[in-house]
């Protein structure tokens, strides 16, 4: 059972546009939400994170957009250039004691900007 | 300041061989994480470390996964006897707070293809 579900799996976009990658999440108790970046031979490295007590963050041409209610958030990248081409990780963590304490990945996103 | 290293970069056995990967995480760093990316899958948790006692180990696939961390430094996973399903990017992640507060810091993995 996928726990937090992202899509597309792909993305073409010119550069200058708005590269919009989406992820849906289940569990209701995941409190930490950070989207990593990953380029060829390279780990993930994060990108930026939102916490649910917000509904948007930005950092730069990178916008988290959360949406509580519907357990869903997004990440927002304005003037995409040929440089973001990467994938992208969204992920979820809860803050509590027991269980399973690593991020929960999505299945990422391979994101190519044309220039 | 040396990131998270990870080694072999890429290893390539037959079933039923054995392979041992090595994490040295960012210096000052309690918190260390075993990761497994499964070609096309998400990016999945294996178990996490803080110095040499294993927080949670609820992602280890099986008994045939190994991981150690003796001082509380390096760290090493073996696989012993490796199957074929143990086919994947293996990633390494450090961090100097906990999981939900503070960043992780990835190596860039190391490759086990399994014949």
């Amino acid at each position: 059972q996928q726990q937090v579900k992202q899509s597309p799996q792909s993305l073409i976009v010119q550069k200058g546009g708005i590269s919009i990658i989406n992820c849906a999440y289940e569990n209701t108790a995941f409190d930490y939400f950070p989207w990593y970046q990953q380029f060829p031979g390279k780990g993930p490295a994060l990108l930026i994170a939102i916490r649910p007590d917000v509904s948007e963050k930005k950092e730069g041409r990178f916008t988290i957009s959360f949406n509580k209610s519907a357990k869903q958030f997004s990440l927002h990248i304005m003037d995409s250039q040929p440089g973001d081409s990467a994938t992208y990780f969204c992920a979820a963590s809860m803050s509590r004691g027991g269980g399973a304490d690593g991020l929960t990945f999505g299945k990422g996103t391979h994101l190519i900007i044309q220039p | 300041e040396a990131g998270v290293t990870q080694f072999p970069s890429h290893s390539v056995i037959e079933k039923g061989q054995t392979v041992t990967l090595r994490c040295d995480p960012i210096s000052g760093h309690d918190n260390l994480y075993w990761y497994r990316r499964v070609m096309g899958k998400e990016i999945k948790f294996l178990l996490h470390f803080v110095k040499e006692s294993k927080q949670d180990e609820s992602g280890m696939p099986n008994n045939r996964f190994l991981a150690e961390r003796t001082g509380g430094t390096y760290s090493t996973l073996k696989v012993q006897p490796a199957e074929l399903e143990d086919s994947g990017v293996y990633f390494c992640a450090s961090s100097l707070r906990s999981w939900n507060t503070g960043e992780l810091f990835f190596g860039e993995g190391s490759r086990l293809t399994v014949l």
